[in-house]
Protein backbone atom coordinates (compact mmCIF):
# COMPACT_ATOMS: atom_id res chain seq x y z
CA UNK A 1 0.00 0.00 0.00
CA UNK A 2 2.15 2.48 -1.13
CA UNK A 3 0.15 5.67 -2.08
CA UNK A 4 1.11 8.82 -3.21
CA UNK A 5 5.45 8.53 -3.52
CA UNK A 6 7.80 11.26 -4.54
CA UNK A 7 11.82 11.23 -5.61
CA UNK A 8 13.86 12.44 -4.66
CA UNK A 9 12.79 13.65 -1.36
CA UNK A 10 15.68 15.81 -1.15
CA UNK A 11 17.87 17.38 -4.10
CA UNK A 12 20.69 20.28 -4.25
CA UNK A 13 21.26 21.70 -7.77
CA UNK A 14 22.85 24.64 -9.46
CA UNK A 15 21.19 27.53 -10.98
CA UNK A 16 20.68 26.49 -14.77
CA UNK A 17 20.23 22.98 -14.09
CA UNK A 18 17.45 20.45 -15.18
CA UNK A 19 16.00 19.03 -12.77
CA UNK A 20 12.98 16.55 -12.09
CA UNK A 21 10.98 16.12 -9.52
CA UNK A 22 8.96 12.10 -9.97
CA UNK A 23 5.45 11.65 -8.35
CA UNK A 24 3.81 8.21 -8.42
CA UNK A 25 0.56 7.13 -7.40
CA UNK A 26 -0.85 3.52 -6.79
CA UNK A 27 -4.36 4.34 -6.94
CA UNK A 28 -5.16 5.13 -10.03
CA UNK A 29 -6.32 8.62 -8.89
CA UNK A 30 -7.19 10.57 -12.22
CA UNK A 31 -6.38 13.93 -11.34
CA UNK A 32 -2.65 14.96 -9.71
CA UNK A 33 -1.50 18.17 -8.73
CA UNK A 34 1.85 19.83 -8.19
CA UNK A 35 1.96 22.44 -5.58
CA UNK A 36 5.02 24.51 -4.13
CA UNK A 37 5.29 25.40 -0.59
CA UNK A 38 8.06 28.70 0.29
CA UNK A 39 8.20 29.09 4.16
CA UNK A 40 5.59 30.76 6.02
CA UNK A 41 3.59 30.20 2.85
CA UNK A 42 0.49 28.03 1.56
CA UNK A 43 0.72 25.83 -1.49
CA UNK A 44 0.79 27.25 -4.86
CA UNK A 45 -0.42 25.00 -7.31
CA UNK A 46 1.85 25.05 -10.41
CA UNK A 47 0.21 22.57 -12.87
CA UNK A 48 -2.28 19.57 -12.13
CA UNK A 49 -3.79 16.97 -14.75
CA UNK A 50 -6.97 15.86 -14.80
CA UNK A 51 -6.26 12.95 -17.05
CA UNK A 52 -3.43 10.89 -18.91
CA UNK A 53 -2.65 13.32 -21.09
CA UNK A 54 -4.58 16.72 -19.99
CA UNK A 55 -2.51 18.83 -18.15
CA UNK A 56 -3.25 22.61 -16.83
CA UNK A 57 -1.31 25.46 -15.62
CA UNK A 58 -2.06 26.62 -12.03
CA UNK A 59 -0.85 29.95 -10.38
CA UNK A 60 2.88 29.32 -11.11
CA UNK A 61 3.63 27.25 -13.83
CA UNK A 62 6.79 29.38 -15.35
CA UNK A 63 9.85 27.82 -15.62
CA UNK A 64 8.34 24.65 -15.20
CA UNK A 65 7.13 21.98 -17.33
CA UNK A 66 4.44 18.17 -16.76
CA UNK A 67 4.10 15.16 -18.77
CA UNK A 68 1.58 12.88 -17.87
CA UNK A 69 1.77 9.88 -20.27
CA UNK A 70 0.63 7.38 -17.54
CA UNK A 71 -2.15 7.60 -15.25
CA UNK A 72 0.46 6.81 -12.00
CA UNK A 73 3.01 9.19 -12.79
CA UNK A 74 3.12 12.82 -12.99
CA UNK A 75 6.69 14.24 -13.32
CA UNK A 76 7.43 17.75 -12.83
CA UNK A 77 10.61 19.53 -14.91
CA UNK A 78 12.44 22.81 -13.76
CA UNK A 79 13.98 23.51 -17.40
CA UNK A 80 16.59 25.69 -16.20
CA UNK A 81 16.61 25.97 -12.18
CA UNK A 82 16.49 29.55 -10.51
CA UNK A 83 17.27 30.26 -7.03
CA UNK A 84 13.66 31.59 -6.88
CA UNK A 85 12.69 27.73 -7.49
CA UNK A 86 14.35 26.64 -3.81
CA UNK A 87 11.17 25.34 -2.30
CA UNK A 88 9.59 21.81 -0.92
CA UNK A 89 7.50 20.67 -3.40
CA UNK A 90 4.75 18.60 -2.50
CA UNK A 91 2.33 16.28 -5.42
CA UNK A 92 -0.90 15.89 -4.74
CA UNK A 93 -4.08 13.00 -6.35
CA UNK A 94 -7.28 12.81 -6.01
CA UNK A 95 -10.32 10.67 -6.77
CA UNK A 96 -12.82 12.35 -9.71
CA UNK A 97 -15.75 10.29 -8.05
CA UNK A 98 -14.71 11.40 -4.12
CA UNK A 99 -17.70 14.90 -3.25
CA UNK A 100 -15.26 16.28 -1.16
CA UNK A 101 -12.36 16.94 -3.57
CA UNK A 102 -10.08 15.37 -1.71
CA UNK A 103 -6.47 15.36 -1.70
CA UNK A 104 -3.58 13.04 -0.88
CA UNK A 105 -0.18 14.46 -0.36
CA UNK A 106 2.69 12.57 -1.00
CA UNK A 107 5.82 13.60 1.25
CA UNK A 108 7.06 16.72 -0.63
CA UNK A 109 10.72 17.17 -2.31
CA UNK A 110 12.59 19.74 -0.88
CA UNK A 111 14.77 21.83 -3.41
CA UNK A 112 17.72 24.14 -3.02
CA UNK A 113 19.40 25.78 -6.08
CA UNK A 114 22.48 27.33 -5.38
CA UNK B 1 -9.03 35.16 -8.89
CA UNK B 2 -9.46 33.77 -5.52
CA UNK B 3 -7.44 34.83 -2.29
CA UNK B 4 -8.25 33.48 1.43
CA UNK B 5 -7.41 34.75 4.98
CA UNK B 6 -6.96 33.26 7.84
CA UNK B 7 -4.71 34.48 11.10
CA UNK B 8 -0.64 33.48 11.16
CA UNK B 9 -1.20 32.49 14.81
CA UNK B 10 -3.24 30.97 17.89
CA UNK B 11 -2.15 29.54 20.66
CA UNK B 12 -4.20 27.65 22.81
CA UNK B 13 -4.34 25.25 26.04
CA UNK B 14 -4.65 22.19 26.24
CA UNK B 15 -8.35 20.89 26.88
CA UNK B 16 -9.39 24.20 25.26
CA UNK B 17 -11.40 25.06 22.30
CA UNK B 18 -10.02 26.75 19.31
CA UNK B 19 -11.80 28.56 16.30
CA UNK B 20 -9.65 29.57 13.05
CA UNK B 21 -11.29 31.88 10.75
CA UNK B 22 -10.95 32.01 7.30
CA UNK B 23 -12.48 34.39 4.61
CA UNK B 24 -12.58 34.23 1.15
CA UNK B 25 -12.88 35.88 -2.33
CA UNK B 26 -13.38 33.79 -5.46
CA UNK B 27 -14.82 34.08 -8.81
CA UNK B 28 -16.02 30.75 -8.40
CA UNK B 29 -17.15 29.02 -5.41
CA UNK B 30 -17.33 24.26 -5.17
CA UNK B 31 -16.64 24.31 -1.29
CA UNK B 32 -14.14 25.47 1.75
CA UNK B 33 -11.20 22.43 2.60
CA UNK B 34 -9.22 22.56 5.47
CA UNK B 35 -5.84 20.72 5.90
CA UNK B 36 -3.40 19.93 8.45
CA UNK B 37 -0.06 20.16 8.32
CA UNK B 38 2.64 19.08 11.07
CA UNK B 39 6.25 20.83 10.72
CA UNK B 40 8.28 18.59 7.99
CA UNK B 41 5.31 16.68 6.77
CA UNK B 42 2.64 16.81 4.23
CA UNK B 43 -0.91 17.98 4.27
CA UNK B 44 -3.80 16.14 5.78
CA UNK B 45 -7.28 16.61 4.84
CA UNK B 46 -9.24 17.38 7.61
CA UNK B 47 -12.97 18.33 6.05
CA UNK B 48 -14.67 19.98 3.60
CA UNK B 49 -18.00 21.87 3.07
CA UNK B 50 -20.01 22.49 0.35
CA UNK B 51 -23.31 23.58 1.37
CA UNK B 52 -24.10 26.15 4.41
CA UNK B 53 -23.67 25.17 8.14
CA UNK B 54 -22.16 22.40 10.29
CA UNK B 55 -20.13 19.27 9.54
CA UNK B 56 -18.48 17.34 12.68
CA UNK B 57 -15.93 14.88 12.70
CA UNK B 58 -14.68 13.68 15.76
CA UNK B 59 -12.87 16.72 17.95
CA UNK B 60 -12.83 18.40 14.91
CA UNK B 61 -15.91 20.58 13.16
CA UNK B 62 -15.97 22.75 10.39
CA UNK B 63 -18.61 25.62 9.21
CA UNK B 64 -19.17 27.35 6.02
CA UNK B 65 -21.42 30.68 5.56
CA UNK B 66 -21.19 30.82 1.59
CA UNK B 67 -23.32 34.20 1.67
CA UNK B 68 -20.66 35.91 4.06
CA UNK B 69 -18.05 33.93 2.20
CA UNK B 70 -16.73 32.67 5.88
CA UNK B 71 -15.86 29.42 7.28
CA UNK B 72 -13.99 28.12 10.39
CA UNK B 73 -12.36 25.02 12.12
CA UNK B 74 -12.84 24.47 15.09
CA UNK B 75 -10.97 22.06 17.48
CA UNK B 76 -12.37 20.87 20.85
CA UNK B 77 -10.39 19.20 23.65
CA UNK B 78 -7.20 20.37 22.14
CA UNK B 79 -4.28 18.11 22.43
CA UNK B 80 -0.82 18.86 22.45
CA UNK B 81 -0.64 16.45 18.72
CA UNK B 82 -3.01 19.29 17.34
CA UNK B 83 -0.10 21.76 17.32
CA UNK B 84 0.28 22.01 13.54
CA UNK B 85 -0.51 24.47 10.74
CA UNK B 86 -4.25 24.63 9.13
CA UNK B 87 -4.75 25.35 5.71
CA UNK B 88 -8.65 26.55 4.76
CA UNK B 89 -8.57 26.08 0.52
CA UNK B 90 -11.01 26.54 -1.87
CA UNK B 91 -12.56 24.65 -4.83
CA UNK B 92 -13.58 27.00 -7.58
CA UNK B 93 -16.01 26.08 -10.39
CA UNK B 94 -14.80 24.06 -13.42
CA UNK B 95 -11.53 22.22 -11.32
CA UNK B 96 -10.47 20.40 -8.87
CA UNK B 97 -7.17 21.91 -8.17
CA UNK B 98 -7.54 23.82 -4.63
CA UNK B 99 -6.40 27.63 -3.63
CA UNK B 100 -5.20 27.70 -0.42
CA UNK B 101 -4.78 30.24 2.82
CA UNK B 102 -1.19 30.72 3.83
CA UNK B 103 -2.09 29.28 7.04
CA UNK B 104 -2.70 28.91 10.43
CA UNK B 105 -0.03 27.74 13.37
CA UNK B 106 -1.63 26.82 16.65
CA UNK B 107 0.71 26.20 19.15
CA UNK B 108 -0.83 23.93 21.91
CA UNK B 109 0.56 25.24 25.46
CA UNK B 110 0.57 22.22 28.42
Amino acid sequence: DAGITQSPRYKITETGRQVTLMCHQTWSHSYMFWYRQDLGHGLRLIYYSAAADITDKGEVPDGYVVSRSKTENFPLTLESATRSQTSVYFCASSDSDRASYEQYFGPGTRLTVT
Amino acid sequence: GQSLEQPSEVTAVEGAIVQINCTYQTSGFYGLSWYQQHDGGAPTFLSYNALDGLEETGRFSSFLSRSDSYGYLLLQELQMKDSASYFCAVTGTGRRALTFGSGTRLQVQP
